[in-house]
């Protein structure tokens, strides 16, 4: 079966750097999206990984590896509006996005 | 970016009426608008994907007879909750897709939807 896993919650202090993990299992792979949801409204995209490595966007970055149906999120020098939930979904072969059921991210002062 | 709006953004309804929710991208030609439905604390749920001109794909466990999809155009796409009940009560969000380099999502405001 498709599957994705994320850790349900994690709490940051502002101004430091966390990582958020995601391992998936999919039938075929086109991608790996990581997603912004703030509470009450629409996700927002952050990143998209289809081949192995890093990939640098600002403050946020995301990183693949295919090979161990691997990815994750890291936020640097955080600040507050950033908690939200990060969601992290992965492209099957038929182009439909799988969803993980999100991390809630919590910063604290 | 691209831009996908819905209306309406919050609608409260008695039991047993229907609502309709628009899904509109306003800049670009969607091929494919998906429908989800996500309740309190939880991921999404594709509930259907639509292609303009043909009928909906809807997923298991979800009742196309209650939520009727239209994808009339290649910018707009419509559903339906009919007769809708308490536990339909839900944040409904569109989201849109172009047929660009990486297949990316672009996700509407949202609808909340509560039903009385």
């Amino acid at each position: 079966g498709q599957n994705i896993d994320q850790p349900t919650e994690m709490t940051a202090t502002e101004g430091a750097i966390v990582q958020i993990n995601c391992t998936y299992q999919t039938s075929g792979f086109n991608g790996l999206f990581w997603y912004q949801q703030h509470a009450g409204e629409a996700p927002t995209f952050l990143s998209y990984n289809v081949l192995d490595g890093l990939e640098e966007k600002g403050r946020f970055s995301s990183f693949l590896s295919r090979s161990k149906g691997y990815s994750y999120l890291l936020l640097k020098e955080l600040q507050m509006k950033d908690s939200a939930s990060y969601l992290c979904a992965a492209m099957d072969s038929n182009y439909q996005l799988i969803w993980g059921a999100g991390t809630k991210l919590i910063i604290k002062p | 970016g691209a831009v996908v709006s819905q209306h309406p953004s919050w609608v409260i309804c008695k039991s047993g009426t229907s609502v309709k929710i628009e899904c509109r991208s306003l800049d670009f030609q969607a091929t494919t608008m998906f429908w989800y439905r996500q309740f309190p604390k939880q991921s999404l749920m594709l509930m259907a994907t639509s292609n303009e001109g043909s009928k909906a794909t809807y997923e298991q466990g979800v009742e196309k007879d209650k939520f009727l999809i239209n994808h009339a155009s290649l910018t707009l796409s419509t559903l339906t909750v009919t007769s809708a009940h308490p536990e339909d009560s839900s944040f409904y969000i569109c989201s849109a897709k172009t047929s660009g380099d990486h297949n990316e999502q672009f996700f509407g405001p949202g609808t909340r939807l509560t039903v009385l």
